[in-house]
């Protein structure tokens, strides 16, 4: 039923490599895909906006793509720092009112 | 700016006890939304508030579940009675509107035995 779904489940990279989270969605019709970050025991806070005619969008080290024709997003983390560890959630929106989530990443970082 | 605030943190009760959440949103809010957040999965919707107005509820499982926003602020969110399967993180958002960007408050971890 879950139509974002998102790769790998989990990763364990270590500190200061780089890595690329996957996501799919088969939402129809497409509003905008947004990225959130969330710690552990706390709720998911925004990294980044992508409306369908964006390809791009960063925001420090976190560095989102967008490819509506193939209804595939990643986000790509540089640089990776512990405090990354967290799980990242695709979160694909109709309007700005229903948001459809994915599964999540849960990354680990290890020192 | 304060954030979203969300009690209590964490809720342990046995089955078939009642239980309730209180969310107060960010000030100036009017959108406020309730979530629930299984183990490893991404958060769905129960319910999504316009000012006091529930204006989408439909995968809330009106049975057991109940949520007021009396005023248009804060919020309550209520299972009687709670079941096994309650069991998850109940997360509340809030929006200037409903068409901009929504802020989630820390959760409540409801565990029922």
């Amino acid at each position: 039923k879950n139509q974002v779904e998102q790769s790998p489940q989990s990763l364990i990279i270590l500190e200061g490599k780089n890595c690329t989270l996957q996501c799919n969605y088969t939402v129809s019709p497409f509003s905008n895909l947004r990225w959130y970050k969330q710690d552990t025991g706390r709720g998911p806070v925004s990294l980044t906006i992508m409306t369908f005619s964006e390809n791009t969008k960063s925001n420090g080290r976190y560095t989102a793509t967008l490819d509506a024709d193939t209804k595939q997003s990643s986000l790509h983390i540089t640089a990776s720092q512990l405090s990354d560890s967290a799980s990242y959630i695709c979160v694909v929106s109709i309007g700005n009112e229903k948001l459809t989530f994915g599964t999540g990443t849960r990354l680990t970082i290890i020192p | 700016e304060a954030g979203v605030v969300q009690s209590p943190r964490y809720k342990i009760i046995e089955k078939k006890q009642p239980v309730a959440f209180w969310c107060n949103p960010i000030s100036g809010h009017n959108t406020l939304y309730w979530y629930r957040q299984n183990l490893g999965q991404g958060p769905e919707l129960l319910i999504r508030y316009e000012n006091e107005e529930a204006v989408d509820d439909s995968q809330l499982p009106k049975d057991r579940f109940s949520a007021e926003r009396l005023k248009g602020v804060d919020s309550t969110l209520k299972i009687q009675p709670a079941e096994l399967g309650d069991s998850a993180v109940y997360l509340c958002a809030s929006s200037l509107l409903s068409v901009t960007e929504q802020f989630f408050g820390p959760g409540t971890r409801l565990t029922v035995l």
